[in-house]
């Protein structure tokens, strides 16, 4: 199963983009990369997934480099709301293929004023 | 539309009682996830249920946990007795699919989570 390596923690000024790194450099060609958020008392949320493309939705973009060895997540206007536990993941495909969430320990960005 | 209800919020029992949590999904979604998330760490899936049926519980201690997912709708999860180890928060998510060709589009939704302190 791919891993995934994430900064321990992060600090954000409100206003600027955070860019939040992950490193998964075991990922196999058809795993995807997924990233949730986890707000302090609230349960995990998800943000986005990606292949190999960039994708971009309403919360945030993900780049993925080409070789798929690393990813980023880019908040391009932090907010204090989005203080939170961030989650890399790669999304496994067991052999019944029901691609269970293997959440590490993530990085907890603060998003100061 | 509403998200998954989770109850109760907190639970503070003492060791080798017993406690059940309770999980509503999100309407429709077929694929029901308990997970337990300790202190500083990642949530750890216990069980997933496909409909009535378990799909994968092999991180769940089948000695003191249950869990059951009737008519494919609601689920409680079941610790008997309680241990101070298991002091934890325990999410609940769903999803509209599980795995199989949509795995990749499989995206879970998490309720709050009951907090159990174990004394």
């Amino acid at each position: 199963d791919a891993k995934t390596t994430q900064p321990p923690s992060m600090d954000c000024a409100e206003g600027r983009a955070a860019n939040l790194p992950c490193n998964h450099s075991t990922i196999s060609g058809n795993e995807y990369v997924y990233w949730y958020r986890q707000i302090h008392s609230q349960g995990p949320q998800y943000i986005i997934h990606g292949l190999k493309n960039n994708e971009t939705n309403e919360m945030a973009s993900l780049i993925i480099t080409e070789d798929r060895k690393s990813s980023t997540l880019i908040l391009p206007h932090a907010t204090l709301r989005d203080t939170a536990v961030y989650y890399c993941i790669v999304r496994v495909r067991g052999t019944d293929s029901w691609g269970k969430l293997q959440f590490g320990a993530g990085t907890q960005v603060v998003v100061t004023p | 539309e509403a998200g998954v209800a989770q109850s109760p919020r907190y639970k503070i029992i003492e060791k080798r009682q017993s406690v059940a949590f309770w999980c509503n999904p999100i309407s429709g979604h077929a694929t029901l996830y308990w997970y337990q998330q300790i202190l500083g760490q990642g949530p750890k899936l216990l069980i997933q249920f496909q409909n009535n049926g378990v799909v994968d519980d092999s991180q769940l201690p089948k000695d003191r946990f249950s869990a059951e997912r009737l008519k494919g709708v609601d689920s409680t999860l079941k610790i008997q007795p309680a241990k101070l180890e298991d002091s934890a928060v325990y999410l609940c998510a769903s999803s509209l699919v599980g795995g199989g060709q949509f795995f990749a589009k499989n995206i879970q939704y998490f309720g709050a989570g009951t907090r159990l302190s174990v004394l």
